[in-house]
């Protein structure tokens, strides 16, 4: 079965860290592009970082308000793919998905959603 | 504020087709593939329309996207009560060097 499974999250107080984990199977793992996504409380959809696969160099990009404070990392031979988050506040509040970028085959394949709940 | 600007509701009756609008710039739209994704209550999105107007497997010919410019839109005809859902576009920005979404667009079917 094609799938992502995410893990992790969960509440943090403001300047605190986690990581998120989602676990890929039933397709190739290493062609993927694979991006973090977020749904915050007001259901807009935001990107969060996206890495490419090995093949294409491993890039890493992100979205400017996250920059310098998350990381987003892969593992093809686990055929995961992390995103770590430090210094969080409470606008990193929302509901985090994995998911591949169809700019590779198309490809759409979406974790279940996670929530991170930023609060002191 | 989104990058992106959709209209944050459209409606429709059974049967006829309605199209939601995403307007961009010149350092995304016009530039970049667009991508279309329909997100049902409760659940993750769907890939409806990649790459401005092709269709990944699996998705009814109802839905089709198109590209002019520095705006897209998805027009979806012959609607169903099913298609009541929130919808995406997105592509990437190179002048923030990054992958923006439009605000979405809440489709009810009257």
């Amino acid at each position: 079965e094609v799938q992502l499974v995410q893990s992790g999250g969960g509440l943090v107080k403001p300047g605190g860290s986690l990581r998120l984990s989602c676990a890929a199977s039933g397709f190739t793992f290493s062609n993927a592009w694979m991006n973090w996504v977020r749904q915050g409380p007001g259901k807009r959809l935001e990107w969060v970082a996206r890495i490419k696969s090995h093949f294409h160099g491993g890039t890493t990009t992100y979205a400017a308000p996250v920059k310098g404070r998350f990381t987003i990392s892969r593992d093809d031979f686990m055929k995961t793919v992390y995103l770590q988050m430090n210094s969080l506040n409470t606008e990193d509040t929302a509901v985090y998905y994995c998911t591949t970028d169809p700019y590779i085959d198309a490809l759409d394949v979406w974790g279940q959603g996670t929530l991170v709940s930023v609060s002191s | 504020q989104s990058v992106l600007t959709q209209p944050p509701s459209a409606s429709g009756t059974p049967g006829q087709r309605v199209t939601i609008s995403c307007s961009g710039s010149s350092s995304n739209i016009a530039i970049n593939y667009v991508y279309w994704y329909q997100q049902l209550p409760g659940t993750a999105p769907k890939l409806l329309i990649h790459r401005d107007n092709q269709r990944p497997s699996g998705v009814p010919d109802r839905f089709s996207g198109s590209k002019s410019g520095t705006s897209a839109s998805l027009a979806i005809s012959g609607l169903r009560s099913e298609d009541e859902a929130d919808y995406y576009c997105v592509t990437w920005d190179d002048s923030v060097t990054g992958a923006v979404f439009g605000g979405g667009t809440q489709l009810t079917v009257l």
